[in-house]
Parts: structure tokens; C-alpha cells; sequence
């Protein structure tokens, strides 16, 4: 059974920092792995889709990296904002066609301080 | 606009009594997800579906159940046999087929059980 791994649980650093999320999971036949945005109360808000034959992918700030023979995934946040607090959750769609759901793991609640 | 909404944004439950929750999107996707989030928990697979009259049980399917009977549509059914109801439902739809899917996700709608 797949499993989703993020570290660090939280987060809080200073405004303007580059920081790192990491998630990793323990089977590596997926077909794709997301990053998601969840402010508190809302829904999710996907901010970038690595597919299985990609290495990285960047938006902006954002730079996401995927190494699926180790079962690892970072998120690159450049030059922090307060904007950017928020969970940020890391899933993984198992291998295959077809609609299918993601697994999720438990999130890195992100502070910025301004 | 394009999008998901769900309805009610908040749900308040006797125990013992069945609840649907409601789900349209307009982007005219195939496929649709409902998950169940706890806090500081990761999102859990409750049903998805396809296409219009089929749907597949997902993770955690048990005290649930869905139908499929427009694209547009996919309603959630939290029944008494369901043993903690009380979360957060978040709904998504997306194309499938491709490894560029992206899941795309309502507001949520946080239940209660009183």
C-alpha cells in the first residue's frame, strides 16, 4: 500500500528566505505527483503536477523535483511572502490509466513572519 | 466561471440520520473524487467515479455511498452505519487518462455530528 511521507510536519522562517519541503513515498510505479496548496478552511489549490517521466517542474517561485527511483519529492519556495503561508500538501496517483484517486500525505503547515 | 462547488459549506447531523452532500462542476471533466480530511491529516479516498454510472469505492467506502447520474454530478451520501462522520468532504474532478491530469478541488463542506 502506498504510503506518503512529509517532513517537516511545520515550518515558520522569515520572510524573504528560500525554503525546502520534502515528501516521499514508498512505492515508486506512480504515474504522476502533485503539490497542493490548502489555506485553513478551504479547499485545495494545486500549484504544480510532476508527471512520472519528469524530473522537475517550476511556476514562478515554485521549483518541484521528483525522484521517483529513491521515492522523494522537494518543493523549492524562493524568496518567502507572508502570501506563501499555508499547508502544503504532497500526493502521489498510482500507476496506470483511468481515473483514480491520490494519496495524500499529512501536509507541512508553512508560517512565513514577516 | 468554471469550477466545483460544493453545498452546504457547513452540515450539522443527528446521529442515527443519513446526510447528502452535494457536488457540481462545469469543467466538464469525466472523472470525480470524494475525500474525507481529518485534522492534521493528509485527504483520504472515499469514492471516485469514472464516468456516469459507474463509480468505485475508494479507501475508506465503508458508512458511504455515491451515484453517478450526470457528469455534472456527484453526490455523497453519509449514512448511519458511518461510525465518526464528523470532517471535512472535499470533492474534485478531472480529466483522466493522461499523466497531466490535474485534480481540481471544491471548497469543502465541514460536517458535524451532534
Amino acid at each position: 500500500k502506498q504510503e506518503v511521507t512529509q517532513i517537516p510536519a511545520a515550518l515558520s522562517v522569515p520572510e524573504g528566505e528560500n525554503l525546502v519541503l520534502n515528501c516521499s513515498f514508498t512505492d515508486s510505479a506512480i504515474y504522476n505527483l502533485q503539490w497542493f496548496r490548502q489555506d485553513p478552511g478551504k479547499g485545495l489549490t494545486s500549484l504544480l503536477l510532476i508527471q512520472s517521466s519528469q524530473r522537475e517542474q517550476t511556476s514562478g517561485r515554485l521549483n518541484a523535483s521528483l525522484d521517483k527511483s529513491s521515492g522523494r519529492s522537494t518543493l523549492y519556495i524562493a524568496a518567502s511572502q507572508p502570501g506563501d503561508s499555508a499547508t502544503y500538501l504532497c500526493a502521489v496517483r498510482r500507476s496506470g490509466g483511468g481515473a483514480d484517486g491520490l494519496t495524500f500525505g499529512k501536509g507541512t503547515h508553512l508560517i512565513i513572519q514577516p | 466561471d468554471g469550477g466545483i462547488t460544493q453545498s452546504p459549506k457547513y452540515l450539522f447531523r443527528k446521529e442515527g440520520q443519513n446526510v447528502t452532500l452535494s457536488c457540481e462542476q462545469n469543467l466538464n471533466h469525466d472523472a470525480m473524487y470524494w475525500y474525507r480530511q481529518d485534522p492534521g491529516q493528509g485527504l483520504r479516498l472515499i469514492y471516485y467515479s469514472q464516468i456516469v454510472n459507474d463509480f468505485q469505492k475508494g479507501d475508506i467506502a465503508e458508512g458511504y455511498s455515491v451515484s453517478r447520474e450526470k457528469k455534472e454530478s456527484f453526490p455523497l451520501t453519509v449514512t448511519s452505519a458511518q461510525k465518526n462522520p464528523t470532517a471535512f468532504y472535499l470533492c474534485a474532478s478531472s480529466m483522466w487518462g493522461a499523466p497531466t491530469d490535474t485534480q481540481y478541488f471544491g471548497p469543502g463542506t465541514r460536517l458535524t455530528v451532534l
